[in-house]
């Protein structure tokens, strides 16, 4: 069966610290592996993505994620955070390239301290 | 590039009664996606077209839903019958499907929230 878990149902980080948000996922393919955040109210804008080859990939905002099969993850991660990045965080698989459904994580929750 | 664009915002209805949401995608896009979002948790697929032909259907979708791409380009939900579990954030999608590789990822539109009474 496609899952993907988000361990961290809620974190918080001081302004300026480093961030690590997990993510584990289970696929019976080649997986295709997305990071999307979601503001209150708001649908869900792409963060990154991960098709083929280089397993650490950059995406907006100063974010990256690193690819790693044998461990079933793609964690993404941003070396300082900025007030603006508090929102809702959702790793989610598909097939395909995503061209078809995808499979979304319970979503972690970034709160950040002035 | 106008993105995904989604009508009305919120909806408040009365159980029993019946909804339509609207979904207009990016208009180079040929597949078109629905899913639903509760409190507190992710997206949960419902639905995708590719042009007017819809290929998947959740079990999620029951007989109370239908959804319809007619002319390949906008697409409705409905809901009949609204019960109080239906209340939730439904969310379209769209992206280009080239059917070769290098397909665009999904976009996402701001939803629709629904609360029924």
């Amino acid at each position: 069966a496609q899952s993907v878990t988000q361990p961290d149902i809620h974190i918080t980080v001081s302004e300026g610290a480093s961030l690590e948000l997990r993510c584990n996922y289970s696929y019976g393919a080649t997986p295709y592996l997305f990071w999307y955040v979601q503001s209150p109210g708001q649908g869900l804008q792409l963060l990154l993505k991960y098709f083929s080859g280089d397993t650490l990939v950059q995406g907006i905002k100063g974010f990256e994620a690193e690819f790693k099969r044998s461990q079933s993850s793609f964690n993404l991660r941003k070396p300082s955070v900025h007030w603006s990045d508090a929102a809702e965080y959702f790793c989610a698989v598909g097939g395909f390239q995503g061209a078809q459904k995808l499979v979304f994580g319970q979503g972690t929750r970034l709160t950040i301290n002035p | 590039d106008t993105g995904v664009s989604q009508d009305p915002r919120h909806k408040i209805t009365k159980r029993g009664q019946n909804v339509t949401f609207r979904c207009d995608p990016i208009s180079e896009h040929n597949r078109l996606y629905w899913y639903r979002q509760t409190l507190g948790q992710g997206p949960e697929f419902l639905t995708y077209f590719q042009n007017e032909a819809q290929l998947e259907k959740s079990r999620l979708l029951s007989d109370r839903f239908s959804a319809e791409r007619p002319k390949g380009s906008f697409s409705t939900l409905e809901i009949q019958r609204t019960e109080q579990g239906d209340s939730a954030m439904y969310l379209c999608a769209s992206s280009f499907w080239t059917g070769r590789g290098g397909n665009q990822p999904q976009h996402f539109g701001d939803g629709t929230r629904l609360s029924i009474l």
